[in-house]
């Protein structure tokens, strides 16, 4: 099972770029790397999905290295609404009992004025 | 848009009480998952099910079951509440594509509280 490391927290300013890392050292051949956003009192939201390389989305972009042992999310411009935990996940598909999903345990943006 | 509903926001139990989480989903994704979340420990998951009367172990199984009868309801059984199985519960649900699951929706979560 993949296991993901994430720093705790981090501190930014309104219109800075961030980027947070997630280690997956034991990552497996066949899985993704997910990234989630929540905010106080709700579910955890999509942001973007990877395999390799690089995939961009209107809201964020994720960077995976060849070796794809870990993964870096990158917020452009953050704004005081990005304040929220970012999870990392790393997983395969549930074809049947393929896997289990293990989140990491996050990471506490905090966007500053 | 996708709607993963849980039948209670919050909830009060007594120890060994039998308690039923409810989530609904209206998307018609064949899965779907329970996870705890508490400080300091993110989310962790209880059981998934990719199908109906499927399911799978997560990484903290003990104390729950589950039941999955019809495709949009997944619920979650404690079958005697314990103090420590305290904690918000995040009902989520996804599709395939392909052969891999994608982007899950997750429920606002229902806080339990056994005292």
């Amino acid at each position: 099972l993949a296991k993901t490391t994430q720093p705790i927290s981090m501190d930014s300013y309104e219109g800075q770029e961030v980027n947070i890392t997630c280690s997956h050292n034991n990552i497996a051949t066949n899985d993704y790397i997910t990234w989630y956003q929540q905010f106080p009192s709700q579910g955890p939201r999509f942001i973007i999905q990877g395999y390799k390389t690089k995939v961009t989305n209107e809201v964020a972009s994720l960077f995976i290295p060849a070796d794809r042992k870990s993964s870096t999310l990158s917020l452009p411009r953050v704004s005081l609404s990005d304040t929220a935990v970012y999870y990392c996940l790393v997983g395969e598909g549930y074809g049947g009992s393929q896997g289990n999903l293990i989140f990491g345990k996050g990471t506490k943006l905090s966007v500053k004025p | 848009d996708v709607k993963v509903t849980q039948s209670s926001r919050y909830l009060v139990k007594r120890t060994g009480e039998k308690v039923f989480l409810e989530c609904v989903q209206d998307m018609d994704h064949e899965n779907m998952f329970w996870y705890r979340q508490d400080p300091g420990l993110g989310l962790r998951l209880i059981y998934f099910s990719y199908d109906v009367k499927m399911k799978e172990k997560g990484d903290i199984p003990e104390g729950y079951s589950v039941s999955r009868e019809k495709k949009e309801r997944f619920s979650l059984i404690l079958e005697s509440a314990s103090t420590n199985q305290t904690s918000m519960y995040l009902c989520a649900s996804s599709t395939f594509i392909g052969q891999r699951s994608y982007e899950q929706y997750f429920g606002p979560g229902t806080r339990l509280t056994v005292t």
